[in-house]
């Protein structure tokens, strides 16, 4: 399958700092990206949606001001959680996909808030 | 957001057993999808399924879509440690949505050695 790339694996920041989140198709071009948070013990919950060179779409209850989506390339897509807080402590999971909707999922980025 | 039922939410047992874990929905889907998860790892795909009443094995695992298009289950036969993680459904429409991914809420797989 299709390899994707998530940097860093593990970040912690203090509270009111921002925090940016590579996601990185290695072999492949990704038409669509998507970006999900998991708390512990629960499932994926997806937070957006992005295709290259578009806006991303939210999912309902997700503050597109606090989390920046950018989809600047085929290859790369980026999350960047605004003012973070210790609510915002979460594993940050990327995925991509091409025209045929398969998605490669990243290997996670664990965000800790102090 | 959307969840799928998905049940059990854990099991244990013992290495050698089969297993058995499925998921519903109150909509249809086109697309349903089996991930494992280890601990700190993002899901690998396991089995896809894509046509209504499939049945597809991927080695010890064996999957179904559901005739109804609202479920689907997954078997594993002779569990061996490696087996242990959490495993989650996933439900899709390909061709809408931008073929965004609905998920369970995960089974967690112990087996005892």
């Amino acid at each position: 399958g299709a390899v994707v790339s998530q940097h860093p694996s593990w970040v912690i920041c203090k509270s009111g700092t921002s925090v940016k989140i590579e996601c990185r198709s290695l072999d492949f071009q990704a038409t669509t990206m998507f970006w999900y948070r998991q708390f512990p013990k629960q499932s994926l919950m997806l937070m957006a949606t992005s295709n290259e060179g578009s806006k991303a779409t939210y999912e309902q209850g997700v503050e597109k001001d606090k989390f920046l989506i950018n989809h600047a390339s085929l290859t790369l897509s980026t999350l960047t959680v605004t003012s973070a807080h210790p609510e915002d402590s979460s594993f940050y999971i990327c995925s991509e996909s091409d025209l045929g909707y398969e998605q490669y999922f990243g290997p996670g980025t664990r965000l800790t808030v102090t | 957001g959307q969840q799928l039922n998905q049940s059990p939410q854990s099991m244990f047992i013992q290495e050698g057993e089969d297993v058995s874990m499925n998921c519903t929905s109150s909509s249809i889907f086109n697309t349903w999808l089996w991930y494992k998860q280890d601990p700190g790892e993002g899901p690998v795909l396991l089995i896809a399924l894509y046509k209504a009443g499939e049945l597809t094995s991927n080695g010890r695992l064996t999957a179904q879509f559901g005739i109804t298009r609202k479920d689907s289950f997954l078997n594993i036969s002779a569990s061996i440690p490696s087996d242990v993680g959490i495993y989650f459904c996933a439900g899709q429409n390909r061709g809408n949505q931008g073929g965004k991914l609905i998920f369970g809420q995960g089974t967690e797989l112990s087996v005892k050695p």
